[in-house]
This record gives C-alpha cells, structure tokens and sequence, in this order.
C-alpha cells in the first residue's frame, strides 16, 4: 500500500504558466515533506521541503502548500520555464520519529516553449 | 569529489553472477540509505544505515546483501539476482534519517540490467 501518492503521471505546460504538482499521503505520522526534481540519467535533487507545522514555505519560483487535514500537498512552479522539465517526486518522512524518506512514483513535467 | 559518487553507471549481469555496488559520500552526513527506482513505481527505500548500523530493512530478498564498512562507504552485493531486479539502484546520504537538514543527497545511480 502506497503511503505517498503522485496520481499524475504526467504534466504538460506552456513556458510562463503556472505548474501544479500534487501529491497525497496516507500515514497521520508523517511530519516533513519534500519534494525532489531528477533529470534523466541523474539523481534525485533535493527541491523544497515543508515541516508540518506549516501551510506554506516559499524559494524562488517555487512554493510548496500543505494541507494536513486533506493529507495534500501540492507544488506550484510560477513562471514555469523549460528547464523545469523533469520528474518530480515527493516525499515524506516521520522526521520526529526518525524514518527514511518515503517517495512517491513520480510526475512527469513537461515545459514547452 | 563531492557528493555522493556511486560505481558502476552502468552494469550488466548474468543471473549466476556476483557483482557489488559501490557507493561514498564526502559530506560528513550521519546516514546512507539505498533506493531502488523501477519503471513506474515509486523509489524503493531497500535499506539504511546510520552511523554504520543498520537500522531499516523492508523485507529485500538475500540476494541483496549491504555492506557498510564505514561512515562513507556504502555497498550493495549482489548475487543470483533475476532478471525482474533490472532497475536503478541509487544510494543517499543524509545529516539525519528524517531529512530534515536539506533533506538527502543522492548519487547517479547504477543502471543495472540482469540477462
């Protein structure tokens, strides 16, 4: 049973636009949040992440949303460009607790120019 | 280097064969960790180990047998393995098991293909 979702395995987006990512979790326990952006042949790269005691946390073009009584989260890419193109995985941990990250499948993003 | 470096890129393996996968971190980091990515599935988190213990294992066959001599080497032996173990196989590194510091780190991955 997954406990980190990514139910859309794919994105695709004008240059400029806003991209949505979404990502659910079942466990209650789960306290941290990150999400990670890998190219092809390249590892994951750590992106943003958000502590539960959050709703929002904010870097640049990107921001992560968190809403704990849905167990959502959500990225938002403002002005997308293509180079944001790449598989965006989430992640959470029970970072208290001490566990490993658990990920998600994934979403495809594609910019298109 | 730094980073996490892992080696081989690339390996191709008979099912009879024996091989290891290597893995180092030259960030000081606590913990290290080994994932396995297959095609449209979630990354996998096989095992972790902070300061040189092993402390999470989620149910991976024996044919996969880590191996962490020290806080920055990380191996994976591998033996016997199917050809349905055909994957990515990436190792992390991290401060803390939660993340919370810059969450992990993540090497290239080895791209191993069983025939």
């Amino acid at each position: 049973d997954q406990q980190v979702k990514q139910n859309s395995p794919s994105l695709s987006v004008q240059e400029g636009r806003i991209s949505i990512l979404n990502c659910d979790y079942t466990n209650s326990m789960f306290d941290y949040f990150l999400w990670y952006k890998k190219y092809p042949a390249e590892g994951p790269t750590f992106l943003i992440s958000i502590s539960s005691i959050k709703d929002k946390n904010e870097d640049g073009r990107f921001t992560v949303f968190l809403n704990k009584s849905a167990k959502h989260l959500s990225l938002h890419i403002v002005p997308s460009q293509p180079g944001d193109s790449a598989v965006y995985f989430c992640a959470a941990s029970a970072a208290q607790a001490g566990t490993a990250l658990i990920f998600g499948k994934g979403t495809t993003l594609s910019v298109s120019s | 280097e730094t980073g996490v470096t892992q080696t081989p890129r690339h390996l191709v393996m008979g099912m009879t064969n024996k091989k290891s996968l290597k893995c180092e971190q030259h960030l000081g980091h606590n913990a290290m960790y080994w994932y396995k990515q297959s095609a449209k599935k979630p990354l996998e988190l096989m095992f972790v180990y902070s300061l040189e213990e092993r402390v999470e294992n989620n149910s991976v066959p024996s044919r996969f047998s880590p191996e962490c001599p020290n806080s920055s080497h990380l191996f994976l032996h591998l033996h016997t393995l199917q050809p349905e173990d055909s994957a990515l196989y990436l190792c992390a590194s991290s401060q803390d098991l939660g993340g919370i510091n810059y969450g992990y780190t993540f090497g290239s991955g080895t791209r191993l293909t069983v025939v």
